[in-house]
Formats: structure tokens, C-alpha cells, sequence
């Protein structure tokens, strides 16, 4: 079954530094990949995604994404971290269905 | 701003009380869509309509239904819930089922009815 993995609860991480979401997945067949980003009392909004091509994904508010086929993973990162990135990250997979999978989020807390 | 609200933002309610969640989306999107949102699991799908009609039910029990009269809302009837369906019910919209047309894969969300059940 398809399905996607976000290993870490939380991040925790200093304004201006790098941070990195992880996500891992499996799918049969060509997987397309999402972001999603929940701020605190909203919904979820697109960051972006990737369904071929260049394995480096560039998305809204800075983030970008690497697709690596052969770690099966699809970690969000961004080189230098705002307060306001605070959020809940979800990663999400396109099944055989065309349904939309989602994983259990990865809260990000970026530190002043 | 998203073009889809969720109405009301907070609800609470006993076990034995009757009341609905309403979604509307302004953006002429085709397909609709249900997600209980709970602490630390993932989100899960629970109805999903294309031109409203009902594509998928995700194994719901029947204490929820769905209801679509048009494109543009969708309904969730409430009725004898229990605790543990206490959560945050988000729902979505996007242009076609799935957002699929070449790329697709973007569902638009409104801002959730944080649901309490006593």
C-alpha cells in the first residue's frame, strides 16, 4: 500500500539557520509528492510538489524539496529559517488511485 | 484567504445533539472533500465528491453524513457522536478530482471547524 513516513514528531531549529522536514515513502510506480504547510488556526496551504524532472523542487515562501529515488525520500528544506516558518508540515503521495496520502506532520519550531 | 470557509470555526456538542459543518468554496472547483484531522495521526479522508456526486466514503461510521447540493458546498451532518470524534474537520475543494488534469495534486483547504464532543 502506498504510503508516506515523517519520522520526527518535531524540529527544532535556530532563526538563520538550515532546516530540514523529512519524508520518506512508498509507492508502486512513479510517485508524486507533496507539501503541505498548516499555520497555527488555518488550513493546509500547497507548498509545492514533484512529479518529474529535476529532482530539486522550489516551492513557496523559500522552501524547496529533494526527490531521491533511491532513498525513497523527499525531505522540505530551506537554507536559512524564519520565526514565521513555525507550522506543522505534512508530507503527502499520490496514490495508484489518485488519492492524496498524507503523513502525521513534522511541527517545525524555528527559535529567535 | 483560501476561497473555501468553514463554518462554524468551533463547535461543541453532546453525544446526543444534532448539528451540521458547512463548506463553502468560491474558486468554481468540481470536487469536494472531508479530512478529520487528529493529534499526531494522519489526516484522514472521509468523503470525497466529484460534480456532486459521492466518490469515495472512507469507511465513516453513519453518525456522520455528507451532503452536497452543489458544487460549490458541502455539508457534514452531525448526530449521537462519541468523544473520540472530537478533532479538527477540514475540508477542501480543487478544480478536478484530486486536482488531476497533467499535474494536478493541489487541494485548496478551508481553515477547519474545530469540533468537541462531550
Amino acid at each position: 500500500a502506498q504510503s508516506v513516513a515523517q519520522p520526527e514528531d518535531q524540529v527544532n531549529v535556530a532563526e538563520g539557520n538550515p532546516l530540514t522536514v523529512k519524508c520518506t515513502y512508498s509507492v508502486s510506480g512513479n510517485p508524486y509528492l507533496f507539501w503541505y504547510v498548516q499555520y497555527p488556526n488555518r488550513g493546509l496551504q500547497f507548498l509545492l510538489k514533484y512529479i518529474t524532472g529535476d529532482n530539486l523542487v522550489k516551492g513557496s515562501y523559500g522552501f524547496e524539496a529533494e526527490f531521491n529515488k533511491s532513498q525513497t525520500s523527499f525531505h522540505l528544506k530551506k537554507p536559512s529559517a524564519l520565526v514565521s516558518d513555525s507550522a506543522l508540515y505534512f508530507c503527502a503521495v499520490r496514490d495508484s488511485a489518485d488519492k492524496l496520502i498524507f503523513g502525521t506532520g513534522t511541527r517545525l519550531q524555528v527559535f529567535p | 484567504e483560501t476561497g473555501v470557509t468553514q463554518t462554524p470555526r468551533h463547535l461543541v456538542m453532546g453525544m446526543t445533539n444534532k448539528k451540521s459543518l458547512k463548506c463553502e468554496q468560491h474558486l468554481g472547483h468540481n470536487a469536494m472533500y472531508w479530512y478529520k484531522q487528529s493529534a499526531k495521526k494522519p489526516l484522514e479522508l472521509m468523503f470525497v465528491y466529484s460534480l456532486e456526486e459521492r466518490v469515495e466514503n472512507n469507511s465513516v461510521p453513519s453518525r456522520f453524513s455528507p451532503e452536497c447540493p452543489n458544487s460549490s458546498h458541502l455539508f457534514l451532518h452531525l448526530h449521537t457522536l462519541q468523544p473520540e470524534d472530537s478533532a479538527l474537520y477540514l475540508c477542501a475543494s480543487s478544480r478536478f478530482l484530486w486536482g488531476v488534469e497533467g499535474v494536478g495534486g493541489e487541494l485548496f483547504f478551508g481553515e477547519g471547524s474545530r469540533l468537541t464532543v462531550l
